[in-house]
């Protein structure tokens, strides 16, 4: 199986900071990662597929990027909303697709 | 506004089978793939498996032997077993969907069930 790995797994920001996130593969997947949001109790939601592309509804304050091993996530300008746990996955290499063990984003 | 929904027992005794349903409302449950993941406590997500209409299947290879998935069209639901339970299948369990192109990007999940598996 593809491990992914995120860095960090906690980090406290403030409301309007930049805060970038790391997925790191253990192997190349091209550009097939996505990033999810997950909030406690609520139903995670996909942020980012492909590497870059922004699902539609999500605002544009978050961004991703990378390709091969090396990807990330950048919030542009933190809100109150944004504080959740986000997780990377791969859907190159299946079965099965992997996730990252998830970094929490705190005030 | 589509909407998924798990249902099924919270707890489980070990060796027995948990059994969990995911209803779909608002969309058509046809051409879609329907996944399955897990989350234990204080661990990482875990992809279980998915399934198509169609029939067609894949499932986590660590788990494919205990693993069955199947779908009601017309009742818009599918559903998950999984047999010989312990106490490492408790999790929260999440049903989700991906597209006939992504079938393992998730755009939608439920809020998740909680299982435990217990005597």
């Amino acid at each position: 199986d593809i491990q992914m790995t995120q860095s960090p797994s906690s980090l406290s920001a403030s409301v309007g900071d930049r805060v970038t996130i790391t997925c790191r593969a253990s192997q190349s997947i091209a550009n097939f990662l996505n990033w999810y949001q997950h909030k406690l109790g609520e139903a995670p939601k996909l942020l980012i597929y492909t590497a870059s592309n922004l699902q539609s509804g999500v605002p544009s304050r978050f961004s991703g990027s990378g390709s091969g091993t090396d990807f990330t996530l950048t919030i542009s300008s933190l809100q109150p909303e944004d504080f959740a746990t986000y997780y990377c996955q791969q859907s190159y290499s299946t079965p099965p697709t992997t996730f990252g063990q998830g970094t929490r984003l705190e005030i | 506004q589509v909407q998924l929904q798990e249902s099924g027992p919270g707890l489980v005794k070990p060796s027995e089978t948990l059994s969990l349903t995911c209803t779909v409302s608002g969309a058509s449950i046809i051409s879609y793939y329907w996944s399955w993941i897990r989350q234990p406590p204080k661990k990482g997500l875990e992809w279980i498996g998915y399934m198509h209409n169609s029939g067609n299947t894949d499932y986590n290879p660590s788990l494919r032997s205990r693993v069955t998935m199947s779908v009601d069209t017309s009742k818009s639901r599918f559903s998950l077993k999984l047999n010989s339970v312990s106490a490492a299948d408790t999790a929260v369990y999440y049903c989700a969907r991906g597209s006939m192109t992504q079938p393992r990007t998730f755009d939608l999940w439920g809020q998740g069930t909680l299982v435990t598996v217990s005597s």
